[in-house]
């Protein structure tokens, strides 16, 4: 079985700053994805940045990248120059890539603030 | 455009009504899927349909109930609602084994009293 963990429930960062959040996961797959959403208060899921286990590059979507240490079977999420409108939840999830499992598993989520 | 959408995005229920929560896809997607958000627990899988036809019990899907008779939608079923399932609700989609981004809807927030 899968399992994500996000071991901060929650974040401050100042505007402008970098902040790092942590996810580490569980799973006997060899072939699998790694994903980070993001939930703002409004509620929706966003889709913001993905990570094969595979990859041999760290994902990066503009201002967000994935930390991904294989070995140590993390994939921390890495926010540069943060903004206000990053004030949300993130939610840090897996999918099994080399069966037909194709849901997601996600980890609890961790409410990040920016502040002024 | 494209869309998933869910209804109602609010509802209150008494405790023993069967419920129905409605999801529907326009990206012609084979996989959709139902989740749970209750805090500390993040999303959590009830059930997921491959196709028509085709329904799976997830992690929490005792309760819950779906079906699948076309490729747009898949309704959530509480047979007879209890507090415990007071929660966001969302709905998904994907397209095929190898996916990278699944689709969310705007979630249901149920209370059940």
């Amino acid at each position: 079985a899968q399992k994500i963990t996000q071991t901060q429930p929650g974040m401050f960062v100042q505007e402008k700053e970098a902040v790092t959040l942590d996810c580490t996961y569980d799973t006997s797959d060899q072939s699998y994805g790694l994903f980070w959403y993001k939930q703002p208060s409004s509620g929706e899921m966003i889709f913001l940045i993905y990570q094969g286990s595979y990859d041999e590059q760290n994902a990066t979507e503009g201002r967000y990248s994935l930390n991904f240490q294989k070995a140590r079977k993390s994939a921390n999420l890495v926010i540069s120059a943060s903004q206000l409108g990053d004030s949300a939840m993130y939610f840090c999830a897996m999918r099994d890539q080399s069966g037909s499992a194709r849901q997601l598993t996600f980890g609890s989520g961790t409410q990040l603030t920016v502040l002024p | 455009d494209a869309e998933i959408t869910q209804s109602p995005r609010h509802k209150i229920t008494e405790t023993g009504r069967q419920v129905t929560l409605a999801c529907h896809q326009t990206w012609n997607h084979n996989n959709m899927f139902w989740y749970r958000q209750d805090l500390g627990h993040g999303l959590r899988l009830i059930h997921y349909s491959y196709g028509v036809q085709d329904t799976n019990k997830g992690e929490v899907s005792d309760g819950y109930s779906v079906s699948r008779s076309n490729t747009e939608d898949l309704p959530l079923t509480l047979e007879s609602a209890a507090s415990s399932q007071t929660s966001v609700y969302f709905c998904a989609s994907s397209d095929g084994p190898g996916f990278i981004e699944a689709f969310f809807g705007q979630g249901t927030r149920l209370t059940v009293v």
